[in-house]
């Protein structure tokens, strides 16, 4: 079956510090990957997106994710985390190839920061 | 680009009235997805259209949940009667035809209070 996991529900970082949001997934062909985010009162905004090529992908707000298949993951990562990144992520995977299909989004993480 | 565009943004009606929510895709963008956003249930997808036509309407909670796309710049959805437990946050959103991609752009959404 199709699915995406984000095993996170809540995580707390302090300023400054170091992120990462872990997503893995189930998907039986190839696949396309992304990562949202949502502020509070927000829609929710495309921080990056992966295909093919460099597993290690560049995104707005100073976020990446590495894709490693062996392990089915897409994990987003931030080497500092400032006050204005709180919001909720989440990871999604969707069809190539073909018409436009639907995107299977996760649960969410909720990111809170500590100043 | 003014990205997708959602009317209105807040809507608060009493049990059993007619509420149609609006959407204006992206210019260009050949899909459009409606989802709904709870607490509880998270972001569920209702419908998606590509090239104007519904392609799955499984995410329709009833016949209560109709869904239109008369043209590529618009789309509604309409609840009729609506319920209390219709309440959430509805959100619209597009995406770019074309081989391999099935990104989406979010708009920002309709917050729906039914008392």
């Amino acid at each position: 079956a199709q699915s995406v996991t984000q095993p996170d529900i809540h995580i707390t970082v302090s300023e400054g510090a170091s992120l990462e949001l872990r997503c893995n997934y189930s998907y039986g062909a190839t696949p396309y990957l992304f990562w949202y985010v949502q502020s509070p009162g927000q829609g929710l905004q495309l921080l990056l997106k992966y295909f093919s090529g460099d597993t290690l992908v560049q995104g707005i707000k100073g976020f990446e994710a590495e894709f490693k298949r062996s392990q089915s993951s897409f994990n987003l990562r931030k080497p500092s985390v400032h006050w204005s990144d709180a919001a909720e992520y989440f990871c999604a995977v969707g069809p190539y190839g073909g018409s436009q299909g639907n995107l299977i989004f996760g649960k969410g993480t909720k990111l809170s920061v500590k100043p | 680009d003014a990205g997708v565009i959602q009317s209105p943004r807040h809507e608060v009606t009493e049990m059993g009235q007619e509420v149609t929510l609006r959407c204006k895709p992206i210019s260009g963008h050949n899909s459009l997805f409606w989802y709904r956003q709870t607490m509880m249930r998270g972001l569920e997808l209702l419908i998606y259209f590509n090239n104007n036509v519904p392609i799955d309407d499984s995410g329709m909670p009833e016949d209560r949940f109709s869904a239109k796309m008369p043209n590529a710049s618009f789309s509604t959805l309409k609840i009729q009667p609506s319920e209390p437990r219709d309440s959430a946050v509805y959100f619209c959103a597009s995406g770019p035809s074309g081989q391999g991609i099935s990104e989406q752009y979010f708009g920002p959404g309709t917050r729906l209070t039914v008392t």
